[in-house]
């Protein structure tokens, strides 16, 4: 059993389009996230929903929307797609620390391949 | 300045080598921190946690030093299987937050060649 799914794995569109990509963790953790990860393989984050609240809105222009219907399913909408956002996004999910506390292990979705042409 | 910095490499070593890989990080109220293992195409994946004791793990051996805010990884006799880029990883307090988060380094490629 997949613990944290994406879908699309691969996503090939034209600029100005609309996207969505899906995630859902079957691993009943309480924080997921997106991270972007470019050509040079540097990991950003995106956001971060706890509990279906959002706690990280990193600086993403807000053609980035995200969506968590439920805690178990986090969503990214991204309008107007542009070449600069051709990327390699990931979903994660975890159990939240307190800050200062130890954090559990983050899990990584396999994954979703945009290139916008 | 970023919150973990690591040397890129790439580092290329033979099998049965040992290699050593280090990292910094920033912030001096980090609690957590880890070693992640991405291969080619594909996502992070936890390696190890680091302790202030160091910690040990078959041929990987992780070392943090609070005071110089320095983590490394070290791996005896590299396999081919090793190659991957390794990613430092560091949990500090998010701004405004009472909940942490991870900062992830920009990764050292490492090839182990037969």
């Amino acid at each position: 059993d997949t613990a944290v799914s994406q879908t699309p794995k691969y996503l090939v569109t034209q600029m100005g389009n609309d996207k969505s990509i899906k995630c859902e963790q079957n691993l009943g953790h309480d924080t997921m996230y997106w991270y972007k990860q470019d050509s040079k393989k540097f990991l950003k984050i995106m956001f971060s929903y706890n509990n279906k609240e959002l706690i990280i809105n990193e600086t993403v222009p807000n053609r980035f929307s995200p969506k968590s219907p439920d805690k178990a399913h986090l969503n990214l909408h991204i309008n107007f797609l542009e070449l600069g956002d051709s990327a390699v996004y990931f979903c994660a999910s975890s159990q939240p620390g307190l800050a200062g506390g130890r954090t559990d292990t983050q899990y990584f979705g396999p994954g979703t391949r945009l290139t916008v042409l | 300045r970023k919150e973990v910095e690591q040397d890129p490499g790439p580092f290329n070593v033979p099998e049965g080598a040992t290699v050593a890989f280090n990292c910094t990080y920033s912030n001096s109220a980090s609690q957590s921190f880890f070693w992640y293992r991405q291969d080619c195409r594909k996502e992070p994946k936890l390696l190890m946690s680091v302790y202030s004791s160091g910690n040990e793990d078959g041929r990987f051996t992780a070392q943090l030093n609070r005071a110089s805010q320095y983590i490394s990884l070290l791996i005896r006799d590299s396999k081919l299987s090793d190659s991957a880029t390794y990613l430092c990883v560091v949990n500090a307090p998010d701004r405004g937050s009472t909940l942490g988060r991870l900062y992830f380094g920009r990764g050292t490629q490492l090839t182990v060649w037969p």
